[in-house]
């Protein structure tokens, strides 16, 4: 099945540094969002974007849903170690959600 | 109020075997869906539920089967097990199963084939 290519793969950043990860597709989606999963845990839903162009935000959390519905955008600023987790994009192509292949976040304090 | 429930937390098979996983949506939840997702990749959607009815199915052999009782919980059943069927089970319910709806995921089952 199809997977969205997410990057970066990895990240090892300050604590306090802002954080940009993106996802891109070779189809059109019409929904885009993004998860938090941590170790043993199912995936939480962090933003929802339902509109190209669409720019939304979840405390320190934006997200964007790109004007070619073939790409989607997640920044969170100053982070803190609990944002330390794996964080999936997802799309929706009128049939199924498609996942990222995760983006793996560590914090250092 | 509870979450997702998937029952159980782990299991061990051999290949040739078969299995079944249990889902409890959250209550009022009538939709369900299962996602496969393999160690360091994302979870890959394998069905839908809505009503008792077969919404969607994803890319996976016949050996996958599923269905939703009457109470909106829910089975998935793989026959003939593979070594690469090996993975993270996860249910998500949602109102709906619309697109626009949050789904919420249960903790997932990890399976072990042997």
């Amino acid at each position: 099945g199809q997977q969205l290519n997410q990057s970066p793969q990895s990240m090892f950043i300050q604590e306090g540094e802002d954080v940009s990860m993106n996802c891109t597709s070779s189809s059109i989606f019409n929904t885009w969002l993004w998860y938090k999963q941590d170790p043993g845990e199912g995936p939480v839903l962090l933003i929802a974007l339902y509109k190209a162009g669409e720019l939304t935000s979840n405390g320190r959390l934006t997200a964007q849903f790109g004007i070619t519905r073939k790409d989607s955008f997640l920044n969170i600023s100053a982070s803190i170690p609990s944002d330390v987790g794996i964080y999936f994009c997802a799309g929706h192509d009128g049939n199924q959600f498609y996942f990222g292949t995760g983006t793996s976040l560590t914090v250092i304090p | 109020d509870a979450g997702v429930t998937q029952s159980p937390t782990h299991l061990i098979k051999t290949r040739g075997q078969h299995v079944t996983l249990r889902c409890s949506p959250i209550s009022g939840h009538k939709s369900v869906s299962w996602y496969q997702q393999v160690l360091g990749q994302g979870p890959q959607f394998i069905f839908q539920y809505y009503e008792k009815e077969e919404r969607g199915r994803g890319n996976f052999p016949d050996r996958f089967s599923a269905r939703q009782f009457p109470n909106y919980s829910s089975e998935l059943n793989v026959n003939a097990l593979l070594l690469g069927d090996s993975a993270l089970y996860l249910c998500a319910s949602s109102w709906w199963g619309l697109p626009t709806d949050t789904q919420y995921f249960g903790p997932g089952t990890r399976l072990t084939v042997l």
